[in-house]
């Protein structure tokens, strides 16, 4: 199994700031990776696909980036809606989609 | 409107067993894969299981492989997760989900609100 690795487990941040979560595969997935944003007590909500490319109605602050085995999540200026848990997940292996263990995004 | 919802979560002893449903309306179900993934208590997500729009792939994590069986029937647009043998570790929340698209790409654009699963006597 692909094995999916994020950084950092949990970080702190202002509004206003730019925030970057990192994503490491264990193997190669090409491009075949996806975010998602989840909120207390709410189910998981597609951010990006396909590495970078943004999914409907998801605010433009939102990009993703990086192919092979290194991808980013970035959020280019924060906002208080967005203090949330963030889910990187592969899809290379169809048989056998796996996700990363969530990035807490908290209020400093 | 577009929306899936689950049901059939409820409290089993372990060892036992437990089918839930999924219910989608608002799309043409049938055109997409769909998917099981639960998410224990404070924990993060897990994919459980997968099936293609015809039933012709199928894919289930090493977790609950040989266990769980997971079902469709395009007619009634309704997908399905047989969970046999339950173990105190399958206790979680249990989310359908909507393949983004017809490709063999599997990732998630509609999910549902989630059913809970206990496993505990």
């Amino acid at each position: 199994d692909i094995q999916m690795t994020q950084s950092p487990s949990s970080l702190s941040a202002s509004v206003g700031d730019r925030v970057t979560i990192t994503c490491r595969a264990s193997q190669s997935i090409s491009s075949y990776l996806n975010w998602y944003q989840q909120k207390p007590g709410k189910a998981p909500k597609l951010l990006i696909y396909a590495a970078s490319s943004l999914q409907s109605g998801v605010p433009s602050r939102f990009s993703g980036s990086g192919s092979g085995t290194d991808f980013t999540l970035t959020i280019s200026s924060l906002q208080p809606e967005d203090f949330a848990t963030y889910y990187c997940q592969q899809s290379y292996s169809t048989l056998g989609v796996t996700f990363g263990q969530g990035t807490r995004l908290e209020i400093k | 409107e577009v929306q899936l919802v689950e049901s059939g979560g409820g409290l089993v002893q372990p060892g036992r067993s437990l089918r839930l449903s999924c219910a989608a309306s608002g799309f043409t179900f049938d055109d997409y894969a769909m998917h099981w993934v639960r998410q224990a208590p404070g924990k993060g997500l897990e994919w459980v299981s997968g099936i293609s729009w015809n039933s012709g792939s199928i894919g289930y994590a090493d977790s609950v492989k040989g266990r769980f069986t997971i079902s469709r029937d395009n007619a009634k647009n309704s997908l399905y997760l047989q969970m046999n043998s339950l173990r105190a570790e399958d206790t979680a929340l249990y989310y359908c989900a909507k393949n983004y698209d017809s490709s063999g790409n599997w990732y998630f654009d509609l999910w549902g609100r989630g059913t809970l699963v206990t496993v505990s006597s």
